[in-house]
């Protein structure tokens, strides 16, 4: 079955220290896998898609197939980081969610 | 933010009663979806339209009636709402047209609690 597994609730670090928020999933085929983020009084919104390959707010993701993973990087956190992140598998039309990991960034 | 909004973005029924939600787009995005959110278990997807009369069920689709009579409105219907219903509700459309896994864009939610 397919299914994305985020292992931590919740993630605090340091100003500056490395961030990796873990994903792995399950998913039999060629999978597509994005990362959303939810900010404080902000709506849920896209942050990066594996296939786009690109770095947005010096985060990176890199599709392990070997792994099934999609671990999302940063490597010197920012206060304003701090967010709820979610992990996605596309399964046709549509998204699977993971339950979550929320980001905390203390000064 | 693009251009979704969702009534009531606050609701407070009773066991029983029938509720609607409602989320209108201005963007003319061919799809539209309704997930729940609830601490522990992330977004799950409830219903989805890729048209006008066409929709399919989510993970979490029991309890839970849709429809979608306009490209703009997608309805969500609690026929008889249950205390297991109380939870964040969010809306996302994407347009769907150069790949069905383009950028999911979301509304800003409604919280409906039943007592």
């Amino acid at each position: 079955a397919q299914r994305v597994t985020q292992p931590e609730k919740l993630l605090s670090v340091f100003k500056g220290a490395p961030v990796e928020l873990k994903c792995n999933y399950s998913y039999s085929g060629s999978p597509e896998l994005f990362w959303y983020v939810q900010y404080s009084r902000q709506r849920l919104q896209l942050l990066l898609r594996h296939i786009s390959r690109e770095s947005i707010k010096g985060f990176t993701a890199d599709l392990n197939k070997g792994e099934t993973s999609f671990h999302l990087k940063k490597p010197f956190a920012q206060e304003e980081d701090s967010a709820m992140y979610y992990c996605a598998l596309g399964n046709t039309d549509k998204l699977i969610f993971g339950t979550g990991t929320r980001l905390q960034v203390f000064p | 933010d693009a251009g979704i909004t969702q009534s009531p973005r606050h609701k407070v029924t009773e066991t029983g009663t029938p509720v609607t939600l409602r989320c209108h787009q201005t963007e003319n995005h061919r799809y539209m979806y309704w997930y729940r959110q609830d601490p522990g278990h992330g977004l799950r997807l409830i219903h989805y339209s890729y048209g006008v009369k066409d929709t399919d069920k989510g993970e979490v689709s029991d309890g839970y009636s849709v429809s979608r009579s306009k490209t703009e409105d997608f309805l969500l219907t609690l026929e008889s709402a249950t205390s297991s219903q109380t939870s964040v509700y969010f809306c996302a459309i994407s347009e769907g047209r150069t790949s069905k896994l383009d950028e999911q864009f979301f509304g800003p939610g409604t919280r409906l609690t039943v007592l």
